[in-house]
């Protein structure tokens, strides 16, 4: 089976424009989660979805939005980018339906956002 | 709220053992853990449940303390492959997330 992927790897951008980031997850997995990743704070949840619901979203703020499809890809964007959106963002699927709770999450490769 | 790791940092020579810890203020359902080598994506090791039941590599050892709400991963004859950023995942049984702690960095040298 193909692993999760996402679209772009690499994206720069400058302050203020607004970016969609893409996960494919593993076929036959409704569970998708996203985290962002900086190395002062580590990997900090973003959303999670499952079956096009949005179960859980982290502490950030409504700039950060996210939705999942009917063929379980997900998107997730942020507008009025600002320099502290600089990170990877990961996105993680799982194959059950408790999501990060007692599932395994297999991560895709993520996405490094720029932020100028 | 993240749970604490401890060690931040790690640093082996091959053969010798480690234990890395992460505890939370939570009630914890469950615990997750993960290892990220540099430029790769965070790759499973573990989850322990409440209640005793595990899942996850033969190789891994780790325990869950459900009344301290602490876990535990113990790595014995380090290799250099286990060398790495090791993160724990905390779960509670209200949601779906997983909150990460911040990573312990693992350095096996030869």
């Amino acid at each position: 089976k193909a692993g999760v992927t996402q679209t772009p790897r690499y994206l720069i951008k400058t302050r203020g424009q607004q970016v969609t980031l893409s996960c494919s997850p593993i076929s036959g997995h409704r569970s998708v989660s996203w985290y962002q990743q900086t190395p002062g704070q580590g990997l900090q949840f973003l959303f999670e979805y499952f079956s096009e619901t949005q179960r859980n979203k982290g502490n950030f703020p409504g700039r950060f939005s996210g939705r999942q499809f009917s063929n379980s890809r997900s998107e997730m964007n942020v507008s009025t980018l600002e320099l502290g959106d600089s990170a990877l963002y990961l996105c993680a699927s799982s194959a059950g339906t408790s999501g990060g709770r007692t599932d395994t999450q297999y991560f895709g490769p993520g996405t490094r956002l720029t932020v100028l | 709220q993240q749970p604490v790791q401890s060690p931040q940092a790690v640093i082996l020579r091959e053969g010798e053992d480690a234990v890395i810890n992460c505890s939370s203020s939570k009630a914890l359902y469950s615990v997750h853990w993960y290892r990220q080598k540099h430029g790769e994506a965070p790759v499973f090791l573990m989850i322990l449940l409440k209640g005793g039941e595990q899942k996850g590599h033969e190789k891994i050892s780790a325990s869950f303390n459900e009344k301290k709400q602490q876990s535990s991963l113990y790595l014995t004859a380090s290799q250099l492959s286990y060398s790495g950023t090791y993160f724990c995942g905390t779960a509670e049984g209200s949601n779906y997330k997983l909150t990460f702690g911040k990573g312990t960095l693992l350095t096996v040298n030869p």
